[in-house]
C-alpha cells in the first residue's frame, strides 16, 4: 500500500491544455515537496509546502497543500511540451523520528503533445 | 557550482556479488541521503547521513550499508546482490528541511 497516492498515474494532453495532479494520503505530513524527473535523470526539486492551505506558484505551476496537511495538488496552466516528465510528490511524516526520510508517491507521468 | 555527482553511472553485476556506489554532495551540504528507484515507481528511502552519522534508515535488509566521510561524500554498499536489487540508486544532498533535496543523476545497477 502506497502511503502517498498520486493520481492520475498517466496523463497525455495537448499543448495549451490545463491539468491537475493529485497527491493524497490518510497520514499527516509536516511538509510536502514536488519534484519533476526526466528519463535517466534524478528528480529535480520544484517546491516545498509547509503550512496547511498554503498555495505556491512557480510560473505556470500552482501547488497547494491541503488544510489538514494530508494532501496536495499541482496545477499546470497552458501546458507546454517542456513540461513533459514524471511528477513526484514527497513528504515528511508528522512526528516521525526518521527525520531524514522522504516518502515518495509513485509518480504521475505527463506527456504534453505539440 | 557542481551538483551532486554519483559514480559510476551504470553498473552490471552478477547475483551474489557486492557493489559500492559513490556520491559527492554539493559543496557545503552536510546531509546525504540514498534512495532506490525501481522502474515505474517513486524513490524509496534507504539511508540518511549527517555529519558522518546515520540519521535515518529505511526498510531495507542488512545487506545494504552506507557511510559518510569527513569530506561529506558517501558510499552505499550492497552485499549478496539479488535480481530485485536492479534499480536506479539516487543520492541527494540538502541544507535545510524546507530547501528541498538536490539529487544526482543516479547509478543504474543491473543485476543478472
Amino acid at each position: 500500500t502506497q502511503l502517498l497516492e498520486q493520481s492520475p498515474q498517466f496523463l497525455s494532453i495537448q499543448e495549451g491544455e490545463n491539468l491537475t495532479v493529485y497527491c493524497n494520503s490518510s497520514s499527516v505530513f509536516s511538509s510536502l515537496q514536488w519534484y519533476r524527473q526526466e528519463p535517466g535523470e534524478g528528480p529535480v526539486f520544484l517546491v516545498t509546502v509547509v503550512t496547511g492551505g498554503e498555495v505556491k506558484k512557480l510560473k505556470r505551476l500552482t501547488f497547494q497543500f491541503g488544510d489538514a496537511r494530508k494532501d496536495s495538488s499541482l496545477h499546470i496552466t497552458a501546458a507546454q511540451p517542456g513540461d513533459t516528465g514524471l511528477y513526484l510528490c514527497a513528504g515528511k511524516r508528522q512526528g516521525s523520528s526518521n527525520t531524514g526520510k522522504l516518502i515518495f508517491g509513485q509518480g504521475t507521468t505527463l506527456q504534453v503533445k505539440p | 557550482d557542481a551538483g551532486v555527482t554519483q559514480s559510476p553511472t551504470h553498473l552490471i553485476k552478477t547475483r551474489g556479488q557486492q557493489v559500492t556506489l559513490r556520491c559527492s554532495p554539493i559543496s557545503g551540504h552536510k546531509s546525504v541521503s540514498w534512495y532506490q528507484q525501481v522502474l515505474g515507481q517513486g524513490p524509496q528511502f534507504i539511508f540518511q547521513y549527517y555529519e558522518k552519522e546515520e540519521r535515518g534508515r529505511g526498510n531495507f535488509p542488512d545487506r545494504f550499508s552506507a557511510r559518510q566521510f569527513p569530506n561529506y561524500s558517501s558510499e552505499l554498499n550492497v552485499n549478496a546482490l539479488l535480481l530485485g536489487d536492479s534499480a536506479l540508486y539516487l543520492c541527494a544532498s540538502s541544507v535545510t528541511r524546507v530547501a528541498g533535496y538536490t539529487f544526482g543523476s543516479g547509478t543504474r545497477l543491473t543485476v543478472v
